[in-house]
């Protein structure tokens, strides 16, 4: 069935440094990938997203990256700042005729120390 | 900026009991959607709504559960006989469906503890 791999499951970074997180999906008419911030206790929020006609979005510190052929997409985070902890949960989509649930990742949880 | 809001925040409800997780989507969305995590896993998709009616649903969403827009502005969602591993917290989202945006809005969620 659908299923989106997420890795790692924590990150630990020092402000300043990138991190990295990466997911894999197995449904190839995947089209849409978002990735949603989820501060504690807090609702999760979408930070970036791209379509499978892209292989590249930025957007300030933050870029996604989709390698349709491998079934692989990344999120970047340059010059991380304490605020950027949180778990981040990456998800694909089958976007057809309007309908699109999203299959969801474990969710990393980063963590930027000082 | 416009916010999708749930009640309650925390539902406690024992088993057996029947409860209803209520949504207030953004206004002028037309799809609408409830998620739920089980503490320490993923988030896992229930079921979307579109044109009053249910449009896809995954294997979780069994006779136990149904889903209904009530009035023009909530969306709730039914659980029968409440079971010990419905214990998660439900999340409530919504999409415009117009323009070329794809996102979908989620709401804080309801923990919901079954004892």
């Amino acid at each position: 069935g659908e299923n989106v791999e997420q890795h790692p499951s924590t990150l630990s970074v020092q402000e300043g440094d990138s991190a990295v997180i990466k997911c894999t999906y197995s449904d190839s008419a995947s089209n849409y990938f978002p990735w949603y911030k989820q501060e504690l206790g807090k609702r999760p929020q979408l930070i970036i997203d791209i379509r499978s006609n892209v292989g590249e979005k930025k957007d300030q510190r933050i870029a996604v990256t989709l390698n349709k052929t491998a079934k692989h997409f990344s999120l970047h985070i340059t010059e991380t700042q304490p605020e950027d902890s949180a778990v981040y949960f990456c998800a694909a989509s089958r976007f057809s005729g309007g309908y699109n649930k999203l299959i969801f990742g474990a969710g990393t949880r980063l963590a930027v120390h000082p | 900026e416009p916010e999708v809001t749930q009640t309650p925040s925390h539902q406690v409800t024992q088993m057996g009991q029947e409860v209803i997780l209520r949504c207030v989507p953004i206004s002028n969305h037309l799809y609408f959607y409830w998620y739920r995590q089980i503490l320490g896993q993923k988030v896992e998709f229930l079921v979307s709504f579109y044109n009053n009616e249910i449009s896809e649903k995954s294997e979780i969403f069994d006779d136990q559960f149904s889903v209904e827009r009530p009035d023009g502005s909530n969306f709730t969602l039914k659980i029968r006989s409440t079971k010990l591993e419905d214990s998660a917290m439900y999340f409530c989202a919504s999409r415009t469906g117009q323009g070329l945006s794809y996102e979908q809005y989620f709401g804080p969620g309801t923990r919901l503890t079954v004892t």
